[in-house]
């Protein structure tokens, strides 16, 4: 069984740039997260997904991030505009239904200069 | 408030040491604990989940305890290897409205030799 892919695994952009990330989740996994994880510290969720709609969103930072998962399968993440403190390792993550086992991706690590 | 807590922060032992590894809950109701292994660089991966019926469950040199009393889990790591170094994340699902999850800040374990 394939893992859950994330492209791609490293970006560096200048503050104020976009920037969108990809994330493919397992097969027939109906939930995807996506996490953001600032260095030393725990992952904080950001948005969750139930095929195509969105459960949770509470923590995502509206005026600047945005995500989608139009076909209930892939799922893209974007930040416009970057800051500084957007420099964090944004994780993906799929499960078969809501609040089970997840199953993560490697991550992308974005650098904000 | 639904919170994960976990002690200590950071953790150094000899190669071939045991060690302990908490998390304190606040999570209710609850349904089940999970602990996640974290490598540098890499998403998480579960160690283990726990259910409310299940005080102590292995997973080869890994044994996490349950006490749903005190909502409390434990840990376990025997005759530890350099291969254990990483961080170890206590997670927690709760139900609002949806199950979500609540990740605490994790320990990170590092084994020298």
């Amino acid at each position: 069984e394939a893992g859950v892919a994330q492209s791609p695994r490293y970006k560096i952009i200048e503050k104020r740039q976009s920037v969108a990330f990809w994330c493919n989740p397992i097969s027939g996994h109906a939930t995807l997260y996506w996490y953001q994880q600032i260095l030393g510290q725990g992952p904080k969720l950001l948005i969750q997904f139930q095929n195509n709609g969105v459960v949770d969103d509470s923590q995502l930072p509206k005026d600047r991030f945005s995500a989608e998962r139009l076909k209930g399968v892939d799922s893209t993440l974007k930040i416009q505009p970057a800051k500084l403190e957007d420099s964090a390792v944004y994780l993906c993550a799929s499960s078969s239904v809501g609040g089970g086992e997840q199953y993560f991706g490697p991550g992308t690590r974005l650098t904000v200069t | 408030k639904n919170q994960v807590e976990q002690s200590p922060q950071s953790l150094i032992i000899l190669e071939g040491k045991n060690c302990t590894l908490q998390c304190n809950y606040t999570v209710s109701p609850f349904s089940n604990l999970r602990w996640y292994k974290q490598d540098t660089g890499r998403g998480p991966v579960s160690l283990t989940i726990m259910t409310f019926s299940e005080n102590t469950k292995s997973n080869g040199r890994y044994t996490a305890t349950l006490d749903a009393d005190t909502k409390q889990s434990s840990l376990h790591i025997t005759a530890s290897q350099l291969s254990d170094s990483a961080s170890y994340i206590c997670v927690v699902p709760y139900s609002g409205g949806y199950q979500k999850v609540t990740f605490g800040i994790g320990t990170k374990l590092q084994v020298i030799p």
